[in-house]
């Protein structure tokens, strides 16, 4: 099925301990969004790209990095995992820049940081 | 810049009562407002979307919601609730991408 994938869906880290948090979409979309969530906070954005070769920070991008080397692949880079880190990640894309159409998003990453 | 305040972290309904899930947002121009359903150990999967054409929308699963410019307001409502309708809701708002902003969620409990 068309869609976004993530994997892992589930991950345990050590603290200083780094990973990548893989997303690809199948849909063409040049927008792709990693956002956050934490109990009772909502969804925060941490990284956006507008097509490949593009990225840029979002409201919380400290202690992560990202990539687009191609239309399908957003991949999410933690550098020396921090107990903050303790969250769940979703992907997510668009085709409009404008987010009309409303954001696609994947079945998410369960990070725990221990 | 753009918020999004739902009202209730928890709202209970009986299987057949009616629901409401509140929702209020600020921006400084005319808005997109979209709500979202997210069930257990899933992604976020969108509801319904207002986009400044009709003020009452209608979504999947029989849900609607009206966008309310004086009251700042775009609150979901279903006639009767159904006991897969228990998840969590978020309503959220975009004024230019890529900043949308999403509140803190909504879940609703469905009591037979």
């Amino acid at each position: 099925n068309a869609g976004v994938t993530q994997t892992p869906k589930f991950r345990i880290l050590k603290i200083g301990q780094s990973m990548t948090l893989q997303c690809a979409q199948d849909m063409n979309h040049n927008y792709m969004y990693w956002y956050r969530q934490d109990p009772g906070m909502g969804l925060k954005l941490i990284y956006y790209s507008v097509g490949a070769g593009i990225t840029d920070k979002g409201e919380v991008p400290n202690g992560y990095n990202v990539s687009r080397s191609t239309t399908e692949d957003f991949p999410l880079r933690l550098e020396l995992a921090a107990p903050s880190q303790t969250s769940v990640y979703f992907c997510a894309s668009t085709p409009d820049l404008t987010g009309v159409d409303g954001y696609t998003f994947g079945s998410g990453t369960r990070l725990t940081v221990v | 810049a753009q918020s999004v305040t739902q009202l209730g972290s928890h709202v209970s309904v009986s299987e057949g009562a009616l629901v409401l899930l509140r929702c209020n947002y600020s921006s400084s121009v005319p808005p997109y407002l979209f709500w979202y359903v997210q069930y257990p150990n899933q992604g976020l999967q969108l509801l319904l979307k207002y986009t400044s054409a009709a003020t009452l929308v209608k979504g999947i699963n029989g849900f609607e919601a009206e966008f309310k410019k004086s009251e700042t307001s775009f609150h979901l409502t279903k006639p009767s609730a159904h006991m897969s309708d228990a998840a969590e809701y978020f309503c959220a708002v975009s004024e230019s991408a890529p900043d949308m902003r999403f509140g803190a969620g909504t879940r609703l409990t469905v009591k037979p």
